[in-house]
């Protein structure tokens, strides 16, 4: 069963840029994946971010973008902020109506 | 506004059936996707499955022999059954709408703890 990748962990400095990745543990990620991103707060309900690769949520700040870079999906914040400290999910789709989850990034902003 | 309101017992005996179900408001659940997904404590996300409104459903391989995804129309409701559980099924069990044509989850319930204990 092919796994959906992230980093565990990632930091970046206030104001500073990071860009989290999503891969495929065999082959690489298209826009015909429909990669989707997700910011998750402890004890909060997911929050949606991006979806068919780079088209943000409504309300989410253009600081939040999304792309292909390479062979993997990618979420790019620039300048991050404090309460961008938070766990970000990627989702693919798999075809044959399976959605699939990454294991997430913890991002830290310090 | 769209809202998913979560229902059902935050607490299970092993071997029992899991039950959860989601109210839709705001929408008609006749339109789009509805999904369950859970998150064990301190680990990530994992997508359980599909209802449309029609009744066709899509599972997780990894679970497809124990989830029964079911829906009422006339409630605006939606259900979710996981069978013979154990304490690895201990987590917290989220509904959500998925975009049918572009495959994304844009409203979520509350979230429901679900532990699985004697």
């Amino acid at each position: 069963q092919t796994v959906v990748t992230q980093e565990p962990s990632f930091s970046v400095s206030p104001g500073g840029t990071v860009t989290l990745t999503c891969g495929l543990s065999s082959g690489s990620v298209s826009p015909s994946f429909y990669p989707s991103w997700y910011q998750q707060t402890p004890g909060q309900a997911p929050r949606t971010l991006i979806y068919t690769t780079n088209t943000r949520s409504s309300g989410v700040p253009d600081r939040f973008s999304g792309s292909i870079l390479g062979n993997k999906a990618a979420l790019t914040i620039t300048g991050a902020q404090a309460d961008d400290e938070s766990d970000y999910y990627c989702v693919l789709y798999m075809g044959g109506g399976i959605s699939v989850f990454g294991g997430g990034t913890k991002l830290t902003v310090l | 506004q769209v809202q998913l309101q979560q229902s059902g017992p935050g607490l299970v005996k092993p071997s029992e059936t899991l039950s959860l179900t989601c109210t839709v408001s705001g929408d008609s659940i006749g339109t789009y996707y509805w999904s369950w997904i859970r998150q064990p404590p301190g680990k990530g996300l994992e997508w359980l499955g599909y209802i449309y409104y029609t009744g066709s459903t899509n599972y997780n391989p990894s679970l497809k022999s124990r989830v029964t995804i079911s829906v009422n129309t006339s409630k605006n409701q939606f259900s979710l059954k996981l069978s013979s559980v154990t304490a690895a099924d201990t987590a917290v069990y989220y509904c959500a709408r998925r975009h049918g044509g572009v495959y994304y989850f844009d409203y979520w319930g509350q979230g429901t703890l679900v532990t699985v204990s004697s």
